[in-house]
């Protein structure tokens, strides 16, 4: 199974950009790269995914690395409300299903 | 709000009980994901529905079955319920495969 590897945790201040790494060294041409995170007490959220090129969307951008071996989840401006538990997930489409694979993510605390 | 129902929000049973789970996916969504969450497992996938057909298994016991039926909500089935499967179970969908996934925000289950 391809798997990733993240910090277990991470801290930021408010207000202030967070970069949150991953790295997917066994991943394949056709996985794609997902995030979600997780806020205390609720379902897993969809963040972000991309393929090969660098994608933005309102909550976030996904910088991915020349060779697919890393990405990077940029959040802009982290909020309170950004204190989560981040999951980067490369999604095992060769298997003909779209289950998500969840590591242990990592935990971001955003200090005010 | 995900737009994912899941019902019901808390349960609390005994050992060697039987119970449903029961979850309304997306208005438009064919597929259909169970997940499980516990402290010492973390999420991990239990299976995957489309359009009414089981797409995927995981980590599922034989005791644990699901369906979807034609309106497209699915059912998660526990029997012969052990402590261990005390957790927090999530459902999730999306239009079809390689989109982005939208949880619910679980069921709690409790083993006494």
């Amino acid at each position: 199974d391809a798997k990733t590897t993240q910090p277990n945790s991470m801290e930021s201040n408010e207000e202030e950009p967070v970069h949150l790494p991953c790295n997917h060294s066994t991943i394949s041409g056709t996985d794609y790269i997902h995030w979600y995170r997780q806020l205390p007490s609720q379902g897993p959220e969809y963040v972000i995914h991309g393929l090969t090129s660098n994608v933005n969307n309102r909550m976030a951008s996904l910088a991915i690395a020349e060779d697919r071996k890393s990405s990077t989840l940029i959040l802009h401006r982290a909020t309170l409300r950004d204190a989560a538990v981040y999951y980067c997930i490369l999604d095992l489409t060769g298997a003909g299903s779209y289950q998500l694979t969840f590591g242990k993510g990592t935990k971001l605390s955003v200090i005010p | 709000d995900s737009g994912v129902t899941q019902t019901p929000k808390h349960l609390i049973t005994a050992t060697g009980q039987r119970v449903t789970l029961r979850c309304s996916p997306r208005s438009g969504d064919l597929s259909v994901y169970w997940y499980q969450q516990s402290l010492d497992q973390g999420l991990q996938f239990l299976i995957h529905y489309y359009n009414g057909e089981e797409r995927a298994k995981g980590n599922i016991l034989e005791r644990f079955s699901a369906q979807q039926f034609p309106d497209l909500h699915s059912e998660l089935n526990l029997s012969s319920l052990e402590l261990g499967d005390s957790a927090l179970y999530f459902c999730a969908s999306s239009p079809s495969g390689n989109q982005p996934q939208h949880f619910g925000d679980g069921t709690r289950l409790s083993i006494l």
